[in-house]
């Protein structure tokens, strides 16, 4: 079964713009992750918080998260056309597993 | 340093004849993953091992899906009988932790049953 919801399903834009996607999730949690995953590739880990943080950056990704909202969003500033890709959270339920979304779709238009 | 390898990368079999996955994870990485990633969604979980310890496999479906990880390193999936439905792609993961920490991926071994 899948933890997280990814909103929305698909996102368009382009380059030079920046490209917001949220994570809700249903249960309590220890951490939540972000990864990328390019089309028929595996999926790549870009940024994981912790469930005491509110506000994570790594270069040009933003990652916030409101655990009284149970949800979290990614931030990609000044967006590329090699960021396109799908983009899932992964969160662990406050267990040993991490359990994915179904992903936001992510293109941007040279 | 190399990561995680898995192999085949595709496979086309008919429905009712059995499939095998290989994976191997990154040097030193005790907890291993299988994930099942079907068109357009997320990764499923199937099993996850601490050594060679299947410490979950709540998920998978055990009348025809089975696993090994011999001496705490590699690992096998098996599908046996495949169906039709079980087209998908079969995601391998290490991590260094047994606390969930950052997620290492294969490339994924596509199945196309027929």
């Amino acid at each position: 079964s899948q933890q997280g919801e990814e909103d929305p399903q698909a996102l368009s834009i382009q380059e030079g713009e920046n490209a917001t996607m949220n994570c809700s999730y249903k249960t309590s949690i220890n951490n939540l992750q972000w990864y990328r995953q390019n089309s028929g590739r595996g999926l790549v880990h870009l940024i994981l918080i912790r469930s005491n943080e509110r506000e994570k950056h790594s270069g040009r990704l933003r990652v916030t998260l409101d655990t009284s909202k149970k949800s979290s969003s990614l931030l990609i500033t000044a967006s590329r056309a090699a960021d396109t890709a799908s983009y899932f959270c992964a969160t662990d339920a406050g267990g040993n597993d991490m359990r994915f979304g179904a992903g936001t779709r992510l293109t941007v238009k040279p | 340093e190399a990561g995680v390898v898995q192999s085949p990368r595709y496979k086309i079999i008919e429905k009712k004849q059995p499939v095998a996955f290989w994976c191997n994870p990154i040097s030193g990485h005790n907890t291993l993953y299988w994930y099942l990633q079907n068109l357009g969604q997320g990764p499923e979980l199937l099993i996850r091992y601490e050594n060679e310890e299947a410490v979950d496999d709540s998920q998978l479906p055990k009348d025809r899906f089975s696993a090994e990880r011999l001496k705490g390193v590699d690992s096998t999936l098996k599908i046996q009988p495949a169906e039709l439905g079980d087209s998908a792609v079969y995601l391998c993961a290490s991590s260094a932790d047994t606390f969930p920490g950052e997620l290492f991926f294969g490339e994924g071994s596509r199945l196309t049953v027929l």
